[in-house]
């Protein structure tokens, strides 16, 4: 079963504008969520992440916004730049059993175009 | 700093073989994850480490997979026989207690 879902696997940007990326989870036990940027021939690397008792956090041109009650959590990014072309994953953690599950989405490539 | 450290960075098997990877994670991380990336998907949880004890290994197949830890520093992951299904990028990460986990740049396995 997916519990994160990421629903675009692609998406195309011009630069300068805004990109908008999406994530849905179905598991009300995740109380912190993250985003990770992952380019080719490299591993994730942590970008932004806010916690369940907010609903927003900026960090620089990143802001996350996490809605509970729709279960649905989105990064935006503004104004998108060519450097920021590359697979983003959500992710959502929750503590079961004494020990931090931490669960990923399938990924949106981001593309931005000059 | 210094981040968490995989290798090897490639490796290329014959279906049936075995393999072996390697993981140091950042000195003090106490959790240590495998994961496995699929081309096109996201990471899947092969098996968490708290400290040198398992966590969950619910994702992991166990009839020819297999990861340790010891004394609660490195990891290794093994893979006995390699399936061509196996073909994947291989991630380790590590995090203190909730926070975020740093990934290693990840071992790419080809099964031929």
């Amino acid at each position: 079963d997916q519990q994160v879902k990421q629903n675009s696997p692609s998406l195309s940007v011009q630069e300068g504008r805004i990109s908008i990326l999406n994530c849905d989870y179905t598991n009300s036990m995740f109380d912190y969520f993250l985003w990770y940027k992952k380019y080719p021939a490299e591993g994730p690397t942590f970008l932004i992440s806010i916690s369940s008792i907010k609903d927003k956090n900026e960090d620089g041109r990143f802001t996350v916004f996490l809605n509970k009650s729709a279960k649905h959590l989105s990064l935006h990014i503004v104004p998108s730049q060519p450097g920021d072309s590359a697979v983003y994953f959500c992710a959502a953690s929750a503590t079961l059993q004494g020990a931090q599950k931490l669960v990923f989405g399938q990924g949106t490539r981001l593309t931005i175009n000059p | 700093e210094a981040g968490v450290a995989q290798s090897p960075r490639y490796k290329i098997i014959e279906k049936r073989q075995s393999v072996a990877f390697w993981c140091n994670p950042i000195s003090g991380h106490a959790t240590l994850y495998w994961y496995q990336q699929i081309l096109g998907q996201g990471p899947k949880l092969l098996i968490q480490f708290q400290n040198n004890g398992v966590v969950d290994d619910s994702q992991l197949p166990k009839d020819r997979f297999s990861a340790e830890r010891l004394k609660g520093v490195d990891s290794t992951l093994k893979i006995q026989p390699a399936k061509l299904e196996d073909s994947a990028v291989y991630l380790c990460a590590s995090s203190l207690w909730s926070d975020e986990a740093f990934f290693g740049q990840g071992t790419r396995l080809t099964v031929v």
